[in-house]
């Protein structure tokens, strides 16, 4: 059974660093084409996708937030982190932690962790 | 990188059969795309991949024969027969584009589906 789950505050104050934590099972970061990321909703709005790391170490970024972030993987402990530099009230939104495998489909959701910004 | 549109939203009658649309921008015609169901309060989920014509791959886990897709042109479709109340929710597609920097997941709107 695959399973991902967010971690971290649920509430930052403007300027600060943001840091999720996404521990997994079910699979390794080990195996050849499998990708860890992490896409994010603010309330009543679309999904917008923020980065991916791979089995390789390849890592790849929103354009539009790539200043911003960095992604980090721990494959003994199944685990990804990712930080957002610089928050802001519009960074409100609730963090999904996802899988994506072989290049293809996004097929795996965390439940999500809301994240507030506000001082 | 690829623009998807999808309507805001759309309703269909418990039993009925409802088809959502996801619209790709101009010149990506042989983009694949993601459907995923987000019931109210919860995380979404992955139903299927959708090429320019039936299914790419598999559906995701558990998902029932009542969701099916089609490719055609710009256009991705999601189809629920028979509908169900646990239907109700917001669909969202997705797709990737591009490779190494270049590379980008974009995501459509949503279209909420309301089961009356």
């Amino acid at each position: 059974q695959i399973t991902l789950k967010e971690s971290g505050p649920t509430l930052v104050k403007p300027t600060q660093t943001l840091t999720l934590t996404c521990t997994f099972s079910g699979f390794s970061l080990s195996t050849s084409g499998v990708g860890v990321g992490w896409v994010r909703q603010p309330p009543g709005k679309a999904l917008e996708w923020l980065a991916f790391i791979y089995w390789d170490d390849d890592e790849r970024y929103s354009p539009s937030l790539r200043s911003r972030l960095t992604i980090t993987k721990d494959t003994p402990k199944n685990q990804v982190v990712l930080t957002m530099t610089n928050m802001d009230p519009v960074d409100m939104a609730t963090y999904y932690c996802v899988r994506r495998l072989n290049w293809g489909s996004i097929d795996y959701w965390g439940q999500g962790t809301l994240v507030t910004v506000s001082s | 990188q690829p623009v998807l549109t999808q309507p805001p939203s759309a309703s269909a009658s418990l039993g009925a059969s409802v088809t959502l649309t996801c619209t790709l921008s101009s010149g990506y015609s042989n983009s694949k795309v993601d459907w995923f169901q987000q019931r109210p309060r919860m995380g979404p989920r992955f139903l299927m991949r959708v090429g320019t014509g039936d299914i790419v791959g598999s559906k995701g886990e558990g998902i029932p024969d009542r969701f099916s897709v089609l490719g055609s042109g710009l256009n991705r479709y999601l189809t629920i027969n028979n509908i169900q109340e646990e239907d109700e929710g917001d669909y969202h597609c997705g797709a990737d584009h591009g490779t190494g920097i270049n590379f980008v997941w974009v995501f459509g709107g949503g279209t909420k589906l309301t089961v009356l």
